[in-house]
């Protein structure tokens, strides 16, 4: 049982080229989430969906789009980068009466 | 709308000493969840306690202890005689029942416990 299973774990990207960020779950939970991290700023919601077929913006959306494929995955994509998305990404599901299962994490960095 | 606030960004303290981590929240809601986790320097995400709003009592768990106080909107957590393994990053977060789901997380709190 992986739980949140989300690719790549590293990437450099050079401005201006796009990349999609990987997030599978094997736990049949509706919602998943993608987050960004900064230093000293926690973790911002970038986008969540809420069910499979529905996308919604979180707190800092702008440079991104998302992809509810089914329910298991949900992806996150760059289309143009920018030095300002580098940050470390978090996939999750977030029941709203359990823990939260995050992914290991993606760390950007865009150069 | 909901919020939480951990309003130490870091704190340093020498082994063996007790810490506690400071935990403010807002809601509207009645019922809602409070949690706690830690992010080592590794960088995952570990889960640490989950409390609802109805169950005000304190927890312990070896070390570690929560005080949850409805009446101040706190979620405290206290380590009793730190360890260096005690060293990451904490956050506290929030969730509400019902309507658009939307889990909010505290700033976080480093911990750096020196040998």
């Amino acid at each position: 049982n992986a739980g949140v299973t989300q690719t790549p774990k590293f990437q450099v990207l050079k401005t201006g080229q796009s990349m999609t960020l990987q997030c599978a779950q094997d736990m049949n939970h509706n919602s998943m989430y993608w987050y960004r991290q900064d230093p000293g700023m926690g973790l911002r919601l970038i986008y969540y969906s809420a069910s499979e077929g529905t996308t919604d913006k979180g707190e800092v959306p702008n440079g991104y789009n998302v992809s509810r494929l089914n329910k298991r995955e949900f992806s996150l994509r760059l289309e143009s980068a920018a030095p300002s998305q580098t940050s470390v990404y978090f996939c999750a599901i977030i029941p709203w009466d359990t823990e939260a299962f995050f992914g290991q994490g993606t760390r950007l960095t865009v150069v | 709308a909901q919020k939480v606030t951990q309003a130490q960004t870091e704190i340093s303290v020498v082994e063996k000493e007790d810490v506690t981590l400071d935990c403010v929240y807002e809601t509207r809601d009645t019922t809602y969840y409070l949690f706690w986790y830690k992010q080592p320097p590794s960088g995952e995400l570990v889960f640490l306690i989950r409390r609802n709003s109805f169950d005000e009592q304190n927890e312990i768990s070896g070390r570690y202890s929560w005080n949850f106080q409805k009446s101040t909107s706190s979620f405290n957590f206290t380590i009793t005689a730190s360890q260096v393994v005690d060293s990451a990053v904490y956050f506290c977060a929030l969730s509400e029942y019902g309507g658009s789901y939307i889990p909010t997380f505290g700033r976080g709190t480093s911990l750096i416990v020196h040998p």
